[in-house]
């Protein structure tokens, strides 16, 4: 019930097209839905969070779809750009002390030009 | 404008041997967290703490200690160096609790038991 499950595992775009990156998870009591971008040999960092109060989210090009009642959530990259190469992770809590952020495993996304 | 800080970035441990991966972050973060990246398997929490003084167990957290005497600093102690302890560790912080608040990540130390 704690897993959070992301597809798919590695994604080819071409420079302007729509990458869509799913998750799911079980357990209802997660209210925090961030998503981390990550460049090779750096740290995660926080691209866009939602909360289950809402269904949708847009920053920009980067858009978090979310459906409640399914228990799945999805990250759209709109015109996608070769410096959106990374590996994007969704992830879940549920807002108290010491459960953190429970990590799906990672989609590495590719923005062929 | 440091953030999370981990030395070393690299390094190789023989089998048995112990290490401390050092970790501090300057932004009077009370939360501070560990995490190991396998490949294709995400980030797994190691431990974490609420603050100086208080540490918990995550995940994963057999074969490594932690202790926070210092709201800053969050040391990784590895003892008796596994192969299965080859991994990216990531340290990271965040403000107050970890859901719905930003955690920052350092930049990780990449570990190889040999």
């Amino acid at each position: 019930q704690q897993q959070v499950k992301q597809s798919p595992q590695s994604l080819i775009v071409q420079k302007g097209g729509i990458s869509i990156i799913n998750c799911a998870y079980e357990n209802t009591a997660f209210d925090y839905f961030p998503w981390y971008q990550q460049f090779p040999g750096k740290g995660p960092a926080l691209l866009i969070a939602i909360r289950p109060d809402v269904s949708e989210k847009k920053e920009g090009r980067f858009t978090i779809s979310f459906n409640k009642s399914a228990k799945q959530f999805s990250l759209h990259i709109m015109d996608s750009q070769p410096g959106d190469s990374a590996t994007y992770f969704c992830a879940a809590s549920i807002g108290q002390a010491g459960t953190a952020l429970i990590f799906g495993k990672g989609t590495t996304l590719s923005v062929s030009s | 404008n440091a953030g999370v800080t981990q030395t070393p970035k690299f390094r190789i441990l023989k089998i048995g041997q112990s290490m401390t991966l050092q970790c501090t972050q300057d932004m009077n973060h009370n939360y501070m967290y560990w995490y190991r990246q396998d490949p294709g398997m995400g980030l797994k929490l190691i431990y974490y703490s609420v603050g100086a003084g208080i540490t918990d167990k995550g995940e994963v957290p057999n074969g490594y200690n932690v202790s926070r005497s210092t709201t800053e600093d969050f040391p990784l102690r590895l003892e008796l160096a596994a192969p299965s302890q080859t991994s990216v560790y990531f340290c990271a912080s965040s403000p107050n609790r970890g859901g719905g608040n930003t955690i920052y990540f350092g930049e990780g130390s990449w570990l190889t038991v040999v």
